[in-house]
């Protein structure tokens, strides 16, 4: 079954803890993303990367980190810096041509800071 | 950097009548338009996508415009139905053609209501 996987589906982090979450595809997809999606405001990109061993910050990278040491694994921890945490969290990925592409979400992790 | 507007941020519409959702943009360079439908308590999927080549482009009863000089796309779904229920969301990308990855930035979501 191909696809994108996030786990877990709920996450609980208690004040100044890190938190990693998990992101993993099987689409063969080269390019990975990260994104916050909070009530109102859409969704917000933060981290990319097009190929293993790379990534760049997207609009809201403070606070999170992320790593690609392999293509089927993005996974992005969040850190006591943010400030604001509690929020949703969708990975997605997309086939890396010039021609733009369907992202293929996964079912998304619901952090909350307790 | 891009900026995507989206409105409204609800919408109820009886139905069978039709519902639309207008985004506009910023960034001229933009050339790829997708709009994304997110049921609740599920992961957004595409339902209908557009590239700056072209005018307007139809599926069934979705349909997406856009005018680019005036920077703004259109959703337009007609003969609602209760399961078009949703959140629907617009995003603007362009090409990276070095890097290769498409930077999607989107709206901030419409909450499609359809009352039976």
């Amino acid at each position: 079954d191909g696809g994108i996987t996030q786990s877990p589906k709920y996450l609980f982090r208690k004040e100044g803890q890190n938190v990693t979450l998990s992101c993993e595809q099987n689409l063969n997809h080269d390019a990975m993303y990260w994104y916050r999606q909070d009530p109102g405001q859409g969704l917000r990109l933060i981290y990319y990367s097009q190929i293993v061993n790379d990534f760049q910050k997207g609009d809201i990278a403070e606070g999170y980190s992320v790593s690609r040491e392999k293509k089927e694994s993005f996974p992005l921890t969040v850190t006591s810096a943010q400030k604001n945490p509690t929020a949703f969290y969708l990975c997605a990925s997309s086939i890396m041509v010039t021609v733009e592409t369907e992202a293929f979400f996964g079912q998304g992790t619901r952090l909350t800071v307790v | 950097g891009e900026n995507v507007e989206q409105h409204p941020s609800t919408l109820s519409v009886q139905e069978g009548d039709s519902a639309v959702i207008k985004c506009t943009y910023s960034d001229s360079a933009s050339n790829y338009f997708p709009w994304y439908k997110q049921e609740l308590g599920k992961r957004p999927q595409l339902i209908i996508d557009i590239r700056s080549n072209v005018g307007e482009k139809k599926d069934q009863r979705i349909a997406v415009t856009l005018n680019k000089t005036a920077k703004h796309f259109s959703l337009h779904i007609t003969e609602t139905q209760p399961e078009d229920s949703a959140v629907y969301f617009c995003a603007a990308s362009k090409s990276f053609i070095i890097q290769g990855a498409q930077k999607l930035v989107f709206g901030q979501g419409t909450r499609l209501t359809i009352n039976p």
